[in-house]
C-alpha cells in the first residue's frame, strides 16, 4: 500500500498562474483533507471532504477550490496564485467513523513557491 | 485565535533523558488529542493519541498526559533517542461529520548524544 500520495513534490509558479495539486489514497478512507504548513503556524485546514461527493471549507479556504473526484482522489486548485500561497501543502485521509486512534494519515507534501 | 498552542518552539535534551513536550488548548469541546512527529521533507506521522475521557495513555517510550481542568496535555519520551529528533505537533480533534484537526505550532526536539 502506498498510503497517501501527492503530486507534484515541488512547484514554482508566477503570480496569477493556476495549478492543481493532486492527492490519492489507497486505504479506502471516507474522509480526505488539505492542509497548508507555514513557519510558526503549524498546519491549517484549507478544505475537507467528509465523504465522496461532499466538500467543506476549513480554516483558510480563500483562494482555493477542491474536487473530490472519487473515493480515492481529492484535488486542490489554485485559480490565480498569489505569493501568500507559498507554503507546503499536505493531503491527509482518515476513516469515518474514526478508527481506534482517531488518526489522520498524511502524504509527503507539495512545496509550492509563488513568485 | 490560536485554539491549540505549543509555547516552546524548540527543546534540547540529552540522549537517555526524558523529553517533555507541552501543549495547551482553549476549546473544551475537543474530544480527542493527538501527537504527530515530522521529519524534514516528509509528512507528519501519527505518534500517540488520547481520548478526552482519559488522563493518560502509554505506548512504549511515549506517554501522553491530559489535564482537562487545566486544558493542558504533555508528551513524555523516555528514554530519549537520537532518532526522536524531529518536530512534534500537538493536535486536537473535533468529530463533526469529518474529523477536523486543529494543530499547534510545533516544537522542534533535538536529542544530543
Amino acid at each position: 500500500n502506498a498510503g497517501v500520495t501527492q503530486t507534484p513534490k515541488f512547484q514554482v509558479l508566477k503570480t496569477g498562474q493556476s495549478m492543481t495539486l493532486q492527492c490519492a489514497q489507497d486505504m479506502n478512507h471516507n474522509s480526505m483533507y488539505w492542509y497548508r504548513q507555514d513557519p510558526g503556524m503549524g498546519l491549517r485546514l484549507i478544505y475537507y471532504s467528509a465523504s465522496e461527493g461532499t466538500t467543506d471549507k476549513g480554516e483558510v479556504p480563500n483562494g482555493y477550490n477542491v474536487s473530490r473526484l472519487n473515493k480515492r482522489e481529492f484535488s486542490l486548485r489554485l485559480e490565480s496564485a498569489a505569493p501568500s500561497q507559498t507554503s507546503v501543502y499536505f493531503c491527509a485521509s482518515s476513516e469515518l467513523p474514526p478508527g481506534s486512534n482517531n488518526e489522520q494519515f498524511f502524504g509527503p507534501g507539495t512545496r509550492l513557491t509563488v513568485l | 485565535d490560536q485554539q491549540v498552542k505549543q509555547n516552546s518552539p524548540s527543546l534540547s535534551v540529552q540522549e537517555g533523558r526524558i523529553s517533555i513536550l507541552n501543549c495547551d488548548y482553549t476549546n473544551s469541546m475537543f474530544d480527542y488529542f493527538l501527537w504527530y512527529k515530522k521529519y524534514p521533507a516528509e509528512g507528519p506521522t501519527f505518534l500517540i493519541s488520547i481520548s478526552s475521557i482519559k488522563d493518560k495513555n502509554e505506548d512504549g517510550r511515549f506517554t501522553v498526559f491530559l489535564n482537562k481542568s487545566a486544558k493542558h496535555l504533555s508528551l513524555h519520551i523516555v528514554p530519549s533517542q537520537p532518532g526522536d529528533s524531529a518536530v512534534y505537533f500537538c493536535a486536537a480533534s473535533l468529530i463533526q461529520g469529518a474529523q477536523k484537526l486543529v494543530f499547534g505550532q510545533g516544537t522542534r526536539l533535538t536529542i544530543n548524544p
